[in-house]
């Protein structure tokens, strides 16, 4: 069954750092997102992502995030400046069709800013 | 504005037997999908079933079954016949018109007792 692929499963950087989180949705599908999760927490939606541009962000995704798809594949979230507060699950998802379709997640990227 | 209350921070069952984690929804779109995830302590989301605004019948998939109440806006995930690998954290989620801005519940953690 084709899956989302997340690289890396975990990521420590250091405050200030700039860290980039990969993704590769399924492959047919069209509509993309992050989500963050801080430990313990519930799931928070980032940015959604269709037709190479940004189509929904939340007021978390600030200056600080951008996401790019440079290539046909991959899917990626920049964090520039990393903050303490950064520290979480990542998670990438993809779905087929923008409405009422299941969101289907990647294993997610762990994290930590020290 | 979107809102799921998961009320049941916590829940235990005995192996073998049946349990619902209760979901209740608020959003004014007219159309909307709810799903539910569940999330080992591994971390992976992985969904577990899907039920439309519009869908005349409950969603079922195998073990999994949604008791949709439109009328109450409560989508209720019936687990059945319980296995110590469903022992995990449970989210319902919503999505409604806009792409992939889902919205999720605080979650249950259920342990399934041998």
């Amino acid at each position: 069954e084709p899956e989302v692929t997340q690289t890396p499963s975990h990521q420590v950087t250091q405050m200030g750092q700039e860290v980039i989180l990969r993704c590769v949705p399924i492959s047919n599908h069209l509509y993309f997102y992050w989500y963050r999760q801080i430990l313990g927490q519930k799931v928070e939606f980032l940015v959604s992502f269709y037709n190479n541009e940004i189509s929904e962000k939340s007021e978390i995704f600030d200056d600080q995030f951008s996401v790019e798809r440079p290539d046909g594949s991959n899917f990626t979230l920049k964090i520039r400046s990393t903050k303490l507060e950064d520290s979480a699950m990542y998670f990438c998802a993809s779905s087929e069709f923008e409405n009422n379709s299941p969101l289907h997640f990647g294993n997610g990227t762990r994290l930590t800013v020290t | 504005a979107q809102k799921i209350t998961q009320t049941q921070p916590g829940m235990f069952v005995q192996e073998k037997e049946a349990v619902t984690l209760d979901c209740t929804y608020d959003t004014s779109d007219p159309s909307y999908g709810l799903f539910w995830y569940k999330q080992p302590s591994s971390g992976e989301m992985i969904f577990l079933i899907y039920q439309g605004s519009y869908d005349q019948q409950n969603a079922t998939e195998g073990r999994y079954s949604l008791n949709f109440q439109k009328a109450r806006k409560s989508a209720n995930l019936v687990i059945s016949a319980s296995q110590l690998g469903d022992s995990a954290m449970y989210f319902c989620a919503m999505i409604g018109n806009h792409a992939g801005k889902s919205t999720f519940g605080d979650g249950t953690t259920l342990t399934v007792k041998p």
